[in-house]
């Protein structure tokens, strides 16, 4: 049992170029969500994913698009890296609404 | 949108004495309140939470207790090792479909041995 993977753990980018971070839980959860932390900013939700087949912009989702792709899988793309999006993007799953939600190690991104 | 302020953003302990971290959320219409705790360079991981039929639960050295009138919750941390130096995130939700969780900005705790 993984719980939630996150591939790359690093990656970076010149500005302008795209690419796309990779989510998967085995713990059978209905929601998923895409954050991005940055220092003295806490967790900021961009994108999350009720349950499979939906997806909702959270709070900082300008910049990114995410695809659902099944139950177990999440991602997140950005199709032309800026600066500002320098980040780290956590990767989190839950059961069902309410529940305790279980995060990915992370992929620190930077943009150059 | 709901808005979560935490306090304070860095807080230095003596071991062995008590942490306390607190945090203001502006939705009433929010019920769920977890507390994350994140070493350097690992993931957050929830440590503790709190419903809002609740008003404090405890789990060994930790208590978290909340005040639905002022809108407000805190961390406690009795005891406190070096194990506990790490950073901690409060969040604000609505229990219901998608849950989705606003965080406070984080409070650094160093526990000085």
């Amino acid at each position: 049992n993984a719980g939630v993977t996150q591939t790359p753990k690093f990656q970076v980018l010149k500005t302008g170029q795209s690419m796309t971070l990779q989510c998967a839980q085995d713990m059978n959860h209905n929601s998923m969500y895409w954050y991005r932390q940055d220092p003295g900013m806490g967790l900021r939700l961009i994108y999350y994913s009720a349950s499979e087949g939906t997806t909702d912009k959270g709070e900082v989702p300008n910049g990114y698009n995410v695809s659902r792709l099944n139950k177990r899988e999440f991602s997140l793309r950005l199709e032309s890296a800026a600066p500002s999006q320098t980040s780290v993007y956590f990767c989190a799953s839950s059961f069902s609404s309410g529940g305790e939600q279980f995060f990915g190690p992370g992929t620190r991104l930077t943009v150059l | 949108g709901e808005n979560v302020e935490q306090h304070p953003s860095t807080l230095s302990v003596q071991e062995g004495d008590s942490a306390v971290i607190k945090c203001t959320y502006s939705d009433s219409a929010s019920n769920y309140f977890p507390w994350y705790k994140q070493e350097l360079g690992k993931r957050p991981q929830l440590i503790i939470d709190i419903r809002s039929n609740v008003g404090e639960k405890k789990d060994q050295r930790i208590a978290v207790t909340l005040n639905k009138t002022a809108k407000h919750f805190s961390l406690h941390i009795t005891e406190t090792q070096p194990e506990d130096s790490a950073v901690y995130f409060c969040a604000a939700g609505k229990g219901e479909y998608g849950n989705k969780l606003v965080f406070g900005a984080g409070t650094i705790l160093r526990v000085k041995s």
